[in-house]
């Protein structure tokens, strides 16, 4: 069984203010790390897609690191919007197509 | 924008029965997924499906589980005999490349199994 554990479980934050959070993942057998968001009611919606180490998206006011040699993927969030809310879920793509999901990180931002 | 449909959204079966979540992918993707989440609790892998087979199974997917691509569009999952504790949300997915691109996933089926 991979372990996939991201922290914090939940966050509340005031509008303005930057967050991020921790996806932990194992650091062998490792082919890619993505982030998702998933607002309540919807299907989550691919953020990024990481698969080198040392890795860096942005979009927007949302970026992400990877470090696959000590297995941490860091999302940050700059000036949190109300928007901003949902639980950010990572998965951790092993071989042959499994993924592993984290137990998310919910966001709320208040304005 | 492409995008994976479900049907049904919602699926209230007896226990005991057969039930089949269907699901079309976007139309040039190779990969298809089902995951779940029972209310509460995080998403879980259940099978992923590539050149018209299995390609990697968890352990919640046992013999009570399939899934099939019937006709080249729709990928379905079927549960022969529904149990109380497969209710949960069912969602699809569907990758072009094998795990070095999003996952695109369906709004999902909540199968309530009374």
């Amino acid at each position: 069984i991979l372990n996939v554990e991201q922290s914090p479980q939940s966050l509340h934050v005031q509008e303005g203010d930057s967050t991020n959070f921790t996806c932990s993942f194992p650091s062998s057998n490792f082919y890619a790390l993505h982030w998702y968001r998933w607002e309540t009611a919807k299907s989550p919606e691919a953020l990024f897609v990481m698969t080198l180490n040392g890795d860096e998206k942005k979009k927007g006011r949302i970026s992400a690191t990877l470090n696959t040699k000590e297995g941490y993927s860091y999302l940050y969030i700059k000036g949190s919007q109300p928007e901003d809310s949902a639980t950010y879920l990572c998965a951790f793509i092993a071989n042959a197509g499994k993924s592993t999901f984290g137990d998310g990180t919910t966001l709320t931002v208040k304005p | 924008e492409p995008e994976v449909t479900q049907t049904p959204s919602h699926q209230v079966t007896q226990m005991g029965q057969e039930v089949i979540l269907r699901c079309v992918p976007i139309s040039n993707h190779l990969y298809f997924y089902w995951y779940r989440q029972i209310l509460g609790q995080k998403v879980e892998f259940l099978v992923s499906f590539y050149n018209n087979e299995i390609s990697e199974k968890s352990e919640i997917f046992d013999d009570q589980f399939s899934v099939e691509r019937p006709d080249g569009s729709n990928f379905t999952l079927k549960i022969r005999s529904t149990k109380l504790e497969d209710s949960a949300m069912y969602f699809c997915a569907s990758m072009e490349g094998q795990g070095y691109t999003e996952a695109f996933f369906g709004q999902g089926t909540r199968l309530t199994v009374v």
